[in-house]
């Protein structure tokens, strides 16, 4: 199974911060690795698929780039609705991993 | 606006089988997606379990495959999760989704806590 790592487990931000996360996989995954924001409570939500692609709906201020093991998932002048938890997860091979997670809190 | 509504036990004890639904609203189950089981232990990382299609094509999580069994019923619009001879470590928060073929999980259930304890 492809295994993934994300790092930092915690970043401290104040708004308009610009945050990054890093997302490695344990063997090169093509181009099949997508982002969630998850806030307590609620239901994970599709923020970036494809390495890079933006889902509908979603704010141009994130953005996802990266290719074979290494995907980074970058917060442009971070707002008060960004403090989340966000994963990274691979999908290739009819199967999926996440990542352990990264909280964003208020700095 | 498509809708994933789960719907099954909260509360069950060791060696039972947890038997949880998702009906679909606002797209078909026949169309291309897969249709995905996930979860999430207290305080812990998602955990994919399984997926279906509406052809009947499964796929499981290795770690879970002898005791899981993820089907759909394309006449009423749901899929559907099995998972055998529970105990405590399975005590999570499970979702449905749904993934298109040409993304991923796009549209989640609400989400519903499941415990397993004696």
């Amino acid at each position: 199974d492809i295994q993934v790592t994300q790092s930092p487990s915690i970043v401290s931000a104040s708004v308009g911060d610009k945050v990054t996360i890093t997302c490695r996989a344990s063997q090169t995954i093509p181009v099949r690795l997508a982002w969630y924001q998850q806030k307590p409570g609620k239901a994970p939500r599709l923020l970036i698929y494809k390495v890079s692609t933006l889902e509908s709906g979603v704010p141009s201020r994130f953005s996802g780039s990266g290719s074979g093991t290494e995907f980074t998932l970058t917060i442009n002048s971070l707002q008060p609705d960004d403090f989340a938890t966000y994963y990274c997860q691979q999908y290739g091979s009819y199967s999926r991993t996440f990542g352990q997670g990264t909280k964003v809190e208020i700095k | 606006q498509v809708q994933l509504q789960q719907s099954g036990p909260g509360l069950l004890k060791p060696s039972e089988t947890l038997s949880l639904a998702c009906s679909v609203s606002g797209a078909s189950i026949t169309t291309a997606f897969y249709w995905h089981w996930i979860r999430q232990p207290p305080g812990e990382t998602l955990q994919w379990l399984g997926s279906v299609y509406h052809s009947g094509t499964t796929y499981y999580d290795p770690s879970l495959k002898s005791r899981l069994t993820v089907s759909v019923d394309t006449y009423t619009n749901r899929f559907f999760l099995q998972l055998r001879s529970v105990t405590a470590a399975d005590t999570a928060v499970y979702y449905c989704a749904r993934a298109p073929v040409d993304k991923d999980l796009d549209y989640w259930s609400q989400g519903n806590l499941v415990i397993v304890s004696s």
